[in-house]
């Protein structure tokens, strides 16, 4: 079945770096969606990517669909306290997300 | 007002028990799901239904017997808990269908089997 893996596992960084979080599925994918669930709370959508190639930025986040739609990325400029949680990609084939298995941030103010 | 909803948000039983979980979504949405999240936050779909039908059913022990009464709400009963069953559960639900749309993820049931 599909898999969708993600790496780091974990990130510690200091306010003000950048950090970057890679996804990798084994099937190429229709589309991929991130989110983000804080500590204690829930997954939230953030955004989602469809095209070969496509890039979207949202503020200090910018997120990367590659070109043969087997991976993505989640890029964070300038990280701030409030970017602490865990990021999962999820991609779609046929029937449903497939999540990724999550890289947890933390950063230290 | 809350888009999904889940009750209890705490549960802490003993193994053997039976337990249910309720789902609610006030957002119109077509489609219901439920996942589970383990220790090592790994995110896994159980169940999902579209306007009351079941169309995803990953492998999950029989025990677990999801119930759609109407399109608004799903519920998860559980029986005979065990304590690998101990696990963070999430509702969610999305307009279309699971492998397109944006998904609204309830605040989750915190299981605990003793």
């Amino acid at each position: 079945g599909q898999q969708v893996m993600q790496i780091p596992q974990y990130q510690h960084v200091q306010e003000g770096e950048d950090f970057t979080t890679y996804c990798n599925s084994s099937t190429t994918l229709s589309n991929i969606q991130w989110y983000k669930q804080r500590p204690g709370g829930h997954p939230v959508f953030l955004i989602q990517l469809v095209k070969s190639g496509e890039v979207k930025k949202q503020k200090r986040l910018t997120f990367q669909f590659g070109e043969a739609k087997k991976n993505s990325s989640l890029h964070i400029t300038a990280t701030q306290t409030t970017d602490v949680g865990t990021y999962f990609c999820a991609g779609t084939g046929r029937r449903a997300l497939t999540f990724g298995s999550g890289t947890r941030l933390q950063v230290q103010p | 007002d809350t888009a999904v909803s889940q009750t209890p948000k705490y549960l802490v039983t003993q193994m053997g028990n039976d337990k249910s979980i309720k789902c609610e979504q006030n957002l119109g949405h077509d489609t219901m799901y439920w996942y589970k999240q383990d220790s090592k936050k790994f995110l896994k779909i159980m169940f999902s239904y579209n306007n009351k039908e079941l169309i995803i059913n990953e492998t999950v022990p029989n025990r677990f017997s999801p119930k759609s009464p109407d399109k608004a709400h799903l519920n998860l009963h559980i029986n005979s808990l065990e304590l690998g069953d101990s696990a963070v559960y999430f509702c969610a639900s999305s307009q279309g269908g699971p492998s397109t749309d944006t998904q609204y993820f309830g605040p989750g049931t915190r299981l605990t089997v003793l």
